[in-house]
């Protein structure tokens, strides 16, 4: 049974870029939602994903985006990159109405320069 | 204002012991409360959750107690073991819409387990 997969494992981009990562939930989850770990933080809530709709939101601006396909699979779009989106993205699989134990994928370590 | 706190950056146990790692809440509407096992370079590893309406949730080695009047939460792990060396995040949610929320995290506590 595949866990949660994440697309690239590492990114390099510079500031001004627009970058894409790409999440597969766990067999049988349908909701997505994606995370930002700072170096020495904890991981921050963006935005989650249901039935193809984002369902709620954290406090991130405008520039982060997302979108939800219909195999559950998520992208994570985040445009005119700053050197303070240099993060760890981590995404998220579940299951809506269960409890929440959500399964994370292995993360994609992005880099703005 | 961070509303899940891990005021220990590290805790050093020796093997065999017990390590308790604790976490205090601000918001009250958090219902559902999880810890997470984090190696470098991988993603966080569900451990153990517990419900508000419960104060206490086992699974093998490990226990979580709830204290809602306190809004304190810990984590006991007995007996450590080598291999229990990672970062600790506690996490919390609420429910909306029918579903459940997106998880607000602590800076997690760096457990070393010592031989």
């Amino acid at each position: 049974d595949a866990g949660v997969t994440q697309s690239p494992t590492h990114l390099i981009k510079t500031r001004g870029q627009q970058v894409t990562l790409r999440c597969s939930p766990k067999s049988g989850h349908d909701t997505v939602s994606w995370y930002q770990q700072a170096l020495g933080q904890g991981p921050q809530f963006i935005f989650q994903y249901y039935e193809e709709e984002e369902r709620q939101r954290g406090n991130f601006p405008d520039r982060f985006s997302g979108h939800q396909f219909p195999n559950y699979s998520s992208e994570l779009n985040v445009n005119a990159l700053l050197l303070g989106d240099s993060a760890l993205y981590l995404c998220a699989s579940s299951l809506v109405g269960g409890l929440n134990e959500q399964f994370f994928g292995p993360g994609t370590r992005l880099t703005v320069l | 204002d961070q509303q899940v706190k891990q005021n220990s950056p590290s805790l050093s146990v020796q093997e065999g012991r017990i390590s308790i790692l604790n976490c205090d809440y601000t918001n009250s509407m958090f219902d559902y409360f999880l810890w997470y096992k984090k190696y470098p370079a991988e993603g966080p590893t569900f451990l153990i959750s517990i419900s508000s309406i419960k104060d206490k949730n086992e699974d093998g080695r490990f226990t979580v107690f709830l204290n809602k009047s306190a809004k304190h939460l810990s984590l006991h792990i007995v007996p450590s073991q080598p291999g229990d060396s990672a970062v600790y995040f506690c996490a919390a949610s609420t429910y909306s819409g029918g579903g459940a929320d997106g998880l607000t995290f602590g800076k997690g506590t760096h457990l070393i387990i010592q031989p």
